[in-house]
């Protein structure tokens, strides 16, 4: 089946950095690519959706300014966590929609900002 | 608006007993649906998905069948492992849409 990459799996940052996740489609393109933020014992949250070579559409209460995302090709969406603090460690989990209209999510990333 | 509402968990089996996880979902239109399965510290994996109604999706032993008359997308096992245990999340999209729709997820715990 299709997959979806995502990379750093764990990353931990220092309170004011920035850290950068990627999102990658392996065997397919995606058009459109959602960002996903879980707290423990809860559903997916989502924060943005993706689409190839246009700007990001934020959910409402997610501050474009501090989660940058970037859909430069087809294969590849990164959200970039500005000027991190403790409260934005999470689970980060991204998801690709392909032709097919299924979506496949990736693997997770860990943040744990300290 | 569109929703999907599964059963609340914890659900709680004993290895090799029946499994149903109750998903309903409230839709305008005719969306696809899905099952995906979420295990400890990992993101999600698709499970099954069905795409019209009175499709039945199948995998790893699981089935859902997409009831267009109850609005319904249960997943069924005949069978449980205690590798089963997981979080499942029943979701819904339409083609047109630009996102999925989640429900709450169910925590599934098998004991040996």
């Amino acid at each position: 089946g299709a997959v979806v990459s995502q990379h750093p799996s764990r990353v931990i940052c220092k309170s004011g950095t920035s850290v950068k996740i990627e999102c990658r489609s392996l065997d397919f393109q995606a058009t459109t690519m959602f960002w996903y933020r879980q707290f423990p014992k809860q559903s997916l949250m989502l924060m943005a959706t993706s689409n190839e070579g246009s700007k990001a559409t934020y959910e409402q209460g997610v501050e474009k300014d501090k989660f940058l995302i970037n859909h430069a090709s087809l294969t590849l969406s990164t959200l970039t966590v500005t000027s991190a603090h403790p409260e934005d460690s999470s689970f980060y989990i991204c998801s690709a929609r392909d032709q097919a209209n299924t979506i496949y999510f990736g693997e997770g990333s860990w943040l744990t900002v300290v | 608006g569109d929703s999907v509402t599964q059963m609340e968990g914890p659900v709680t089996l004993s290895e090799e007993a029946f499994l149903t996880i109750n998903c309903t979902y409230t839709a305008t239109g005719y969306p696809s649906l899905f099952w995906y399965v979420q295990y400890p510290g990992e993101g999600l994996q698709l499970l099954l998905k069905a795409t019209k109604a009175d499709d039945k999706g199948s995998n790893k032993g699981f089935e859902a069948t997409y009831r267009k008359e109850t609005t319904s997308f249960h997943l069924e096992k005949g069978s449980v492992q205690v590798s089963d245990s997981a979080v499942y999340f029943c979701a819904l999209l339409y083609s047109s849409a630009s996102k999925i729709i989640f429900g709450s997820g169910t925590r599934l715990s098998i004991r040996p």
